[in-house]
C-alpha cells in the first residue's frame, strides 16, 4: 500500500550513460514532481506536472526529460550523466501545493 | 542570498528539551509555511503547515509565524530521540521552495 513508489532505489552508473528513474502514486493526486536533493541536503523542485501536463520545469539542463504517460506515473530520464548529476531524486506528489508526498528517494552515484 | 534560510546545525540536545527551528524568508508572497520532517534516508514528511501569523500546535509540536520579520519557528516539547532528523521548512507560491534544513539529534 505505498503511496509513492521510485525505481531505482540505489543507480550507480558511469559518467556518459543515459539512465532513467520511475515514479508511481496510487493517492490520486493531480499532480507530480521531480526534486533533487544535493549532498548539503538541499531540496530543489525540478519539473512539476500536472494532469500529464508540464507546468513547472526549473532551470535544468535539457539533459534532464521528464515523461507522464499518465497522472500516476511521472518518469525521469538523463541523458550523458555527469558527475554533477550525483545527488537523490525525489518524486513526489499533491493535490495542493503545499502537501506533497514524497517517495523513498532514488540515490544516484555517477562515477 | 537564499529566499529560504535555516541555519544547518546539527543540534543536539537531551531528551526532554525544548527545540526551536529557525526559519527566515526574504519573498513577502509566500502564504503558506510548512516544516517537513525527514529521516535518514527517506523521503520528506509533511509534519505541520500554517497560513498565517500567529501559532499552531499539533501535541508536541508548534509552528509560529511572524510575517512582519519574515521568521517561522517550530518548537518541539518534551523533545524524543525518535525525533532525531532533519526539519525542512518550506514556503509556497506556485512552487515549495525549501530551507536547507537542520539536523536535529535528540540524545537519551
Amino acid at each position: 500500500d505505498t503511496a509513492v513508489s521510485q525505481t531505482p532505489k540505489y543507480l550507480v552508473t558511469q559518467m556518459g550513460n543515459d539512465k532513467s528513474i520511475k515514479c508511481e502514486q496510487n493517492l490520486g493526486h493531480d499532480t507530480m514532481y521531480w526534486y533533487k536533493q544535493d549532498s548539503k541536503k538541499f531540496l530543489k523542485i525540478m519539473f512539476s506536472y500536472n494532469n500529464k501536463e508540464l507546468i513547472i520545469n526549473e532551470t535544468v539542463p535539457n539533459r534532464f526529460s521528464p515523461k507522464s504517460p499518465d497522472k500516476a506515473h511521472l518518469n525521469l530520464h538523463i541523458n550523458s550523466l555527469e558527475l554533477g548529476d550525483s545527488a537523490v531524486y525525489f518524486c513526489a506528489s499533491s493535490f495542493s501545493s503545499y502537501e506533497q508526498y514524497f517517495g523513498p528517494g532514488t540515490r544516484l552515484t555517477v562515477t | 542570498q537564499k529566499e529560504v534560510e535555516q541555519d544547518p546545525g546539527p543540534l543536539s540536545v537531551p531528551e526532554g528539551a525544548i527545540v526551536s527551528l529557525n526559519c527566515t524568508y526574504s519573498n513577502s508572497a509566500f502564504q503558506y509555511f510548512m516544516w517537513y520532517r525527514q529521516y535518514s534516508r527517506k523521503g520528506p514528511e509533511l509534519l505541520m503547515y500554517t497560513y498565517s501569523s500567529g501559532n499552531k500546535e499539533d501535541g508536541r509540536f508548534t509552528a509560529q509565524v511572524d510575517k512582519s520579520s519574515k521568521y517561522i519557528s517550530l518548537f518541539i516539547r518534551d523533545s524524543q530521540p525518535s525525533d532525531s532528523a532533519t526539519y525542512l521548512c518550506a514556503h509556497n507560491t506556485d512552487k515549495l521552495i525549501f530551507g536547507t534544513g537542520t539536523r536535529l539529534q535528540v540524545f537519551p
